[in-house]
Formats: structure tokens, C-alpha cells, sequence
């Protein structure tokens, strides 16, 4: 069974604080990594992929993975009131294009 | 990214009836994706929606429940058949990068089945 494990939440941190978010995976093959934000009633968007182990930042945002104990984690710094989202962990376990298995998701909430 | 559309964007239905969800894309792309996204729980793909070939089904999903036209490079559409309250969920349509595997969500359909 190709699993992705996400604590639910929520998870909350006051503004200006760093949110940790984990994720496990099943699938010791697995090669891309996603991490997407969904805002309440809105699609998820994509905001990191990482592909090697080791960490990836793009602004506040930093993706870390370690492919040897399955686990990648998204690293928010200077968390923000808006950053209050549900964050997605999706991982492609070697399926066709565009299969991705996700997690059920962590909501974040960031206290002003 | 491409801009993806959909529409409804949500809907409220009798059990047994059935509904058309329409997803646009505004550049050409080669497979389109049919995700699911149901109460508390994680986005699972439907199927995947090539062009001038029949939809790829997921384990669980059937053909004669959720059936895909895919008519040109820029359109598709997911019809959710015979529907009970079991089919309320959101409903999403995504396209992938064109050269790896980043996905790209339309902005989804909320169904509820009464």
C-alpha cells in the first residue's frame, strides 16, 4: 500500500515563528516530492518539489528531505497570519505522470 | 503554469442523477488529470485523460461511474454517473509541467449529493 503520513494539525505558531511540517512515505523508490498550500474552498497550489536529499529554500520556504529514513519536511520561517493554509505532501512513487499520492494534509494556523 | 478552468465550480444534485464538470486549459497539454478530493480525506487521482485514446482508470474507479471525454488538447470533461451522497467531494481537474512532474490544479468543483 503506497502511503503518505501527515500529522493532521492543527498545528499552530505565532506570527513570525518557523512551522515545521513533516511527512513519511512508504515507497523507498520514491524520486519527486511536492509540497501544496490549499487556502479553505480553494485548489492546492504548488509551492516546493524537491528531487535530492538534502535541503531546497526558495524564500521563506525550505524543503528538506532524507530519502534513507522517507521523511521530507517543509520548513516555513517568519510565519505569517496568511501562511494559515492546509499544507498537501504529495509524492510520486514511480506511477504514471501525474499520479501523486498525497497526504491528507496539516493545517496551519499562524496567531498575529 | 497554464491557467486550468472549471466549471461549476459547485453544484447540488439529486442521488441518481448525473453531472458534467468541465475543465479548460488555456495552452495545449497532452494528459489531463481527474482528482477527487473527498472529506477529510487525501486527493486521489480519478483518471488520467489522454487525447484521442480512452481515459486510464485508477483501482477503485470504473469507466461506466466517471466517464472522460477528451475531445482536443485543451478541453475535458468528467461526468459523475447515477451519483449518491457516497460522490460528494470536490472535484478537481489538473495538468502537469511539461517537462517533469509538477501538477497544477484547476479551481475545482464542489459537489454535494442530497
Amino acid at each position: 500500500q503506497k502511503e503518505v503520513e501527515q500529522n493532521s494539525g492543527p498545528l499552530s505558531v505565532p506570527e513570525g515563528a518557523i512551522a515545521s511540517l513533516n511527512c513519511t512515505y512508504s515507497d523507498r523508490g520514491s524520486q519527486s516530492f511536492f509540497w501544496y498550500r490549499q487556502y479553505s474552498g480553494k485548489s492546492p497550489e504548488l509551492i516546493m518539489f524537491i528531487y535530492s536529499n538534502g535541503d531546497k529554500e526558495d524564500g521563506r520556504f525550505t524543503a528538506q528531505l532524507n530519502k534513507a529514513s522517507q521523511y521530507v519536511s517543509l520548513l516555513i520561517r517568519d510565519s505569517q497570519p496568511s501562511d494559515s493554509a492546509t499544507y498537501l505532501c504529495a509524492v510520486n512513487m514511480g506511477g504514471s505522470q501525474g499520479n501523486l499520492i498525497f497526504g491528507k494534509g496539516t493545517k496551519l494556523s499562524v496567531k498575529p | 503554469s497554464a491557467v486550468i478552468s472549471q466549471k461549476p465550480s459547485r453544484d447540488i444534485c439529486q442521488r441518481g442523477t448525473s453531472l458534467t464538470i468541465q475543465c479548460q486549459v488555456d495552452s495545449q497539454v497532452t494528459m489531463m488529470f481527474w482528482y477527487r478530493q473527498q472529506p477529510g480525506q487525501s486527493l486521489t487521482l480519478i483518471a488520467t485523460a489522454n487525447q484521442g485514446s480512452e481515459a486510464t482508470y485508477e483501482s477503485g474507479f470504473v469507466i461506466d461511474k466517471f466517464p472522460i471525454s477528451r475531445p482536443n488538447l485543451t478541453f475535458s470533461t468528467l461526468t459523475v454517473s447515477n451519483m449518491s451522497p457516497e460522490d460528494s467531494s470536490i472535484y478537481l481537474c489538473s495538468v502537469a509541467g511539461i517537462v517533469d512532474e509538477k501538477l497544477f490544479f484547476g479551481s475545482g468543483t464542489q459537489l454535494s449529493v442530497l
